[in-house]
């Protein structure tokens, strides 16, 4: 199984500040349409995951552009700019391209 | 509006079983990839099986394989998740979450149902 690895397991950012999650797979996700199938999600507290990312770069639909994820191959990273309140939560990368399909462990932000 | 609703979660003894909906509506179901995800205490959120829209191609990690069935019914824009020989490690969160991606052999999950919640324990 491709084990993803996230860094940090928790962060803690102040309001206006930005925010960075790596996250790494020891196998490519580049298939062969040309696609890399790295997406990211935000487990809000009390709520279902959401789509954040898709594609390592492409924002899913109503997700503010302070979201930004960039990468390629193995090593991918989501950004979050201006951070507010409402971005508490855990934020898991995911692959999606060699099954079983595998999330990373997630990280907790936290506002200071 | 978009919508998955699970339910049939609850309290299941150890080697137990239990039948999981989700009812989906807002969207061409049959035409949609189908995916139960699960999120234990404590623990990462775990993708558990696949469907296609057809139900002609179904996929699971290993850890459920062999216990869990999933299939869905187009004609009721329904999909389900059978699990026996229910563990301890089965207790979690159970979304079901809708395919986005044009390709059986590749995921991502643009719609999730608000979660049932599965306990097993004596």
């Amino acid at each position: 199984d491709i084990v993803m690895t996230q860094t940090p397991l928790s962060l803690s950012v102040t309001p206006g500040q930005s925010a960075s999650i790596s996250c790494k797979s020891p196998q490519s996700l580049l298939h062969s349409d040309g696609k890399t199938y790295l997406s990211w999600y935000l487990q809000k507290p009390g709520q279902s995951p959401q789509l954040l990312i898709n594609v390592v770069s492409s924002r899913f639909s109503g997700v503010p552009d302070r979201f930004s994820g960039s990468g390629s191959g193995t090593d991918f990273t989501l950004r979050i700019s201006r951070v507010e309140a409402e971005d508490v939560g855990v934020y898991y990368c995911m692959q999606g391209l060699h099954l079983p399909w595998t999330f990373g462990q997630g990280t907790k932000v936290e506002i200071k | 509006e978009v919508q998955l609703v699970e339910s049939g979660g609850g309290l299941v003894q150890p080697g137990g079983s239990l039948r999981l909906s989700c009812a989906a509506s807002g969207f061409t179901f049959s035409s949609s990839g189908m995916h139960w995800v699960r999120l234990a205490p404590g623990k990462g959120l775990e993708w558990v099986a696949y469907i296609q829209g057809t139900g002609g191609t179904v996929y699971y990690p290993d850890s459920v394989k062999g216990r869990f069935t999933i299939s869905r019914d187009n004609a009721k824009n329904s999909l389900y998740l059978q699990m026996t020989s229910l563990r301890a490690e089965d207790t979690a969160v159970y979304y079901c979450a809708r395919d986005c991606v044009a390709g059986i052999n590749l995921a991502a999950f643009d719609i999730w149902g608000q979660g049932t919640a599965v306990t097993v324990s004596s």
